[in-house]
């Protein structure tokens, strides 16, 4: 059985441009959630995905987007990039959030220069 | 607001003694909490969880233990191998809060 799978596993990026993330959850799995993880700030949730809609945010500026499709793969997105949003972005799934645990991707490793 | 914390950034121990990771949290309405296992280069991985409706729950060399009146969680490592070296995190419910985790370090 395939894991969470994000692409890329690392990208650098200059600060003002955009970037894109990209998750593929476990087969069957309808919640994906985001997570940014900095050393300061440990783990931090940032949206969650059910069927397509955002079913809760964390408290992040609107600069941070995601979205997610009919198959349950889920993509964020940050405009204009900062320095400080350098971070491993990690994605998890879970069958129903409110129940299960969730299983971790191994994460995109974003640096901004 | 709503949290979950941990109590040490650090926890060293001995190859074969056991280990205890501490967890506090903040919402008495949470009422499931899961153990995370993060190691250098990964993803974090579900180690073990528990209801509020459990004191204890073991697992293959782990327990852990739930406190309601404190509002704190730990997480019990029994015979700490080095394969044990990650950082821990501790979540509520629906993941919305983790903290920052404790790192432990298993000397040989």
């Amino acid at each position: 059985k395939a894991g969470v799978t994000q692409t890329p596993r690392y990208l650098i990026k200059t600060r003002g441009q955009q970037v894109t993330l990209s998750c593929s959850p476990i087969s069957g799995h309808r919640s994906v959630s985001w997570y940014q993880q900095t050393p300061g700030q440990g783990l931090q949730f940032l949206f969650e995905y059910f069927s397509e809609t955002q079913r809760n945010k964390g408290n992040f500026p609107g600069r941070f987007s995601g979205r997610q499709f009919s198959n349950s793969r889920s993509e964020m997105n940050v405009s204009t990039l900062e320095l400080g949003d350098s971070a491993l972005y990690l994605c998890a799934s879970s069958p129903d959030r409110a129940n299960y645990g969730y299983t971790f991707g191994s994460g995109t490793r974003l640096t901004v220069v | 607001g709503e949290s979950v914390g941990l109590h040490l950034p650090t926890l060293s121990v001995q190859e074969g003694d056991n280990s205890i990771i501490n967890c506090a949290y903040s919402n008495s309405a949470s009422d499931y909490f899961i153990w995370y296992k993060q190691e250098s280069g990964k993803g974090p991985q579900f180690i073990i969880d528990i209801r509020s409706n459990m004191d204890k729950r073991q697992g293959q060399r782990v327990t852990v233990l739930l406190n309601k009146t404190v509002k704190h969680l730990s997480l019990q490592i029994a015979a700490t191998q080095p394969g044990d070296s990650a950082v821990y995190f501790c979540a509520e419910e629906r993941g919305f809060y983790f903290g920052s985790g404790t790192k432990l370090n298993v000397k040989p």
